[in-house]
């Protein structure tokens, strides 16, 4: 049982570069989001999605945009890339919102450095 | 504008010992409150929680403890253990809200 899998592990763009980041989740989890990860701020939510082909923005959405075209796969794509998200990037799952069904469970992360 | 804030970044504690890991949070609408265990190159993996209805749940060596009017939670992990060394991420949701925020981390280390 995989859980949430995300591809690529790593990668390395140079400014104004675009590329896609691959979740995907076997858990047939409805509600699916990626977050960021920077030092010293915590996690920080980017995107969000309450089912197939639906897409919300998050905390800090700027820069980026995602699609959800099947259930299980949510893609995190930045157009062109800044040296400001240069991060760690998660992506996560969960049943539904209201108490225990809201529990996250995470990826292994995608760190992004962009030169 | 951090909701939530881990005033700790590190914790450093003897094998044996209680560790106590401190969440302040700032909006009076979060209603539901999660610890989260991080180790190096994996993604967090959920710990506890605690509904705002209750001010203690336990799980084994973990308890949380919530303070409603103060607007404070807190990890107690009793005994620690070396395997408890990662970082711990308090998040929090308001009721029925895709808005889960998280704070800073904190990172222990028990030393044996």
């Amino acid at each position: 049982n995989a859980g949430v899998t995300q591809t690529p592990k790593f990668r390395v763009l140079k400014t104004g570069q675009s590329m896609t980041l691959l979740c995907a989740q076997d858990m047939n989890h409805e509600y699916m989001y990626w977050y960021r990860q920077d030092p010293g701020m915590g996690l920080r939510l980017i995107h969000y999605s309450v089912g197939e082909g639906t897409t919300a923005k998050g905390e800090v959405p700027d820069g980026y945009n995602v699609s959800r075209l099947k259930k299980q796969n949510f893609l995190l794509g930045l157009e062109s890339a800044a040296p400001s998200q240069t991060s760690v990037y998660f992506c996560a799952s969960s049943w539904g919102l209201a108490g225990e069904l809201n529990v996250l469970t995470f990826g292994a992360g995608s760190r992004l450095t962009v030169l | 504008d951090q909701q939530v804030k881990q005033n700790s970044p590190s914790l450093s504690v003897q094998e044996g010992r209680i560790s106590i890991l401190n969440c302040d949070y700032t909006n009076s609408m979060f209603d539901y409150f999660l610890w989260y265990k991080k180790y190096p190159a994996e993604g967090p993996t959920f710990l506890i929680s605690i509904s705002s209805i209750k001010d203690k749940n336990e799980d084994g060596r973990f308890t949380v403890f919530l303070n409603k009017s103060a607007k404070h939670l807190s990890l107690h992990i009793v005994p620690s253990q070396p395997g408890d060394s990662a970082v711990y991420f308090c998040a929090a949701t308001p009721y029925n809200n895709n808005d889960m925020r998280f704070g800073a981390g904190t990172r222990l280390t028990v030393k044996p």
